[in-house]
């Protein structure tokens, strides 16, 4: 069985600040891991997924995230919060490829 | 850029009513998906269909729930007959391939909220 948690469903940081959004996994086949953001009023977007390649990724908007098998992690971190970060981040991890499980979610709140 | 559209935005129905919830995946994507995220809470999984039979399926997706690709474009959701924990933001999402190799692209939602 797979499930994500993040830790903190709420978080704020000062524009320019680093960001950091946890995310622990449990899985009991090989993860493939990923991180979706979800505008208000809009669907989920990928940010970047880890699929067994290099545990460091990176993805759209300066984001990246690595994966830490000995920790069970996946934390997003992007080094300077801009505005337009503002947003709900989801985590998610998939065993299969086709059933993904999510977390709770975080909400980011970027304070000018 | 193309999206994943789904109507209608917002549904309200009665207990026991039936409803269908309608998605456009985008046009040369093969699999497909509905996610379901009650308020407060996890984004969850009910279904994934490919080549027009479900090829995965959550706990979550018990006989009350059916999809269906009528056409060659809409992919809907159909619940036969309402319940109050039914109210939930029901999304759509689609893939060209496995979501592993391609990206899974989200509708926007629809909320349904049952009285």
């Amino acid at each position: 069985a797979q499930s994500v948690t993040q830790l903190g469903s709420h978080v704020s940081v000062s524009e320019g600040a680093l960001v950091l959004l946890r995310c622990n996994y449990s899985s009991s086949v090989p993860p493939y891991l990923f991180w979706y953001v979800q505008y208000p009023n809009q669907g989920l977007q990928l940010l970047l997924k880890y699929t067994s390649a290099a545990t460091l990724v990176k993805g759209i908007n300066g984001f990246e995230a690595e994966f830490k098998k000995s920790e069970t992690s996946f934390h997003l971190t992007k080094p300077s919060a801009h505005m337009s970060d503002a947003a709900e981040y989801f985590c998610a991890v998939s065993g299969t490829g086709n059933q993904f499980y999510f977390g709770t979610g975080t909400s980011l709140t970027v304070i000018p | 850029e193309p999206e994943v559209t789904q109507t209608p935005s917002h549904q309200v129905t009665q207990m026991g009513q039936e409803v269908i919830l309608r998605c456009v995946p985008i046009s040369n994507h093969l699999y497909f998906y509905w996610y379901r995220q009650i308020l407060g809470q996890k984004v969850e999984f009910l279904v994934s269909f490919y080549n027009n039979e479900i090829s995965e399926k959550s706990e979550i997706f018990d006989d009350q729930f059916s999809v269906e690709r009528p056409d060659g474009s809409n992919f809907t959701l159909k619940i036969r007959s309402t319940k109050l924990e039914d109210s939930a933001m029901y999304f759509c999402a689609s893939s060209e391939r496995t979501p592993i190799v391609d990206e899974q692209y989200f509708g926007p939602g629809t909320r349904l909220t049952v009285t």
